[in-house]
């Protein structure tokens, strides 16, 4: 079964660094583009980051540019996304998601999703 | 930024109805040198993550129900329910994947009357 597990989740103050991780079984992790995807509770969803396959390649929104950073372990089927410099904004759930493959037979898209991880930014 | 717009924002449809949602992108998502449209949604049921539907505009994901549909092409399409099940009730995204920041429409809260 195809699964992501999303962890990491905390209350951090405003300012602080946070690490989420994703970790990936039921597929060749390797061979997937993956993506971070956010949603504040009771509202919509939005992209944060990709990285490609062999994590050479990374995009971010402009909203956490320069301060989220996408990386992945192939060799540990995980993904992550290290959060600096958090702000208020920032306190909502992160998804972790599968993009396309490196054939790019499946596009990018997203499927499956994680549960989810909750991040809290508070003093 | 490509923005998608989705409408209505909620809609209520009698079990067995048929429920139309619309979304519509502010930038052409058909890639010419493929004829794909680079669209696809989204079922989002309460306390649980999105569900891909359907990808590439009108194909069904595999083990989606036939009574979902999707259509339309360039920048407006329709996600269709056939007929409305109880477990339908959800809330329903559409998202262009066709350049980045990829966009999500801004969710329609499908309910029954």
């Amino acid at each position: 079964e195809v699964q992501l597990v999303e962890s990491g989740g905390d209350l951090v103050q405003p300012g602080g660094s946070l690490r989420l991780s994703c970790a990936a079984s039921g597929f060749t992790f390797s061979n997937y583009w993956m993506h971070w995807v956010r949603q504040a509770p009771g509202k919509g969803l939005v992209w944060v980051s990709r990285i490609n396959s062999d994590g050479s390649s990374t995009t971010y929104a402009d909203s956490v540019k320069g301060r989220f950073t996408i990386s992945r372990d192939n060799a540990k089927n995980t993904l992550y996304l290290q959060m600096n410099s958090l702000r208020a904004e920032d306190a909502t759930v992160y998804y972790c998601a599968r993009g396309a493959d490196i054939n790019y037979i499946k596009g990018n898209w997203f499927d499956p999703w994680g549960q989810g991880t909750l991040v809290t930014v508070s003093s | 930024d490509i923005v998608m717009t989705q409408s209505p924002d909620s809609l209520a449809v009698s079990l067995g109805e048929r429920a139309t949602i619309n979304c519509k992108s502010s930038q052409s998502v058909l890639y010419s040198s493929n004829n794909k449209n680079y669209l696809t949604w989204y079922q989002q049921r309460p306390g649980q993550p999105p569900k891909l539907l359907i990808y590439w505009a009108s194909t069904r994901e595999s083990g989606v129900p036939d009574r979902f549909s999707g259509s339309g092409s360039a920048t407006d399409f329709t996600l269709t329910i056939s007929s409305l099940q109880a477990e339908d009730v959800a809330v329903y995204y559409c998202q262009q994947y066709y350049s980045t920041p990829y966009t999500f429409g801004q969710g329609t809260k499908l309910e029954i009357k």
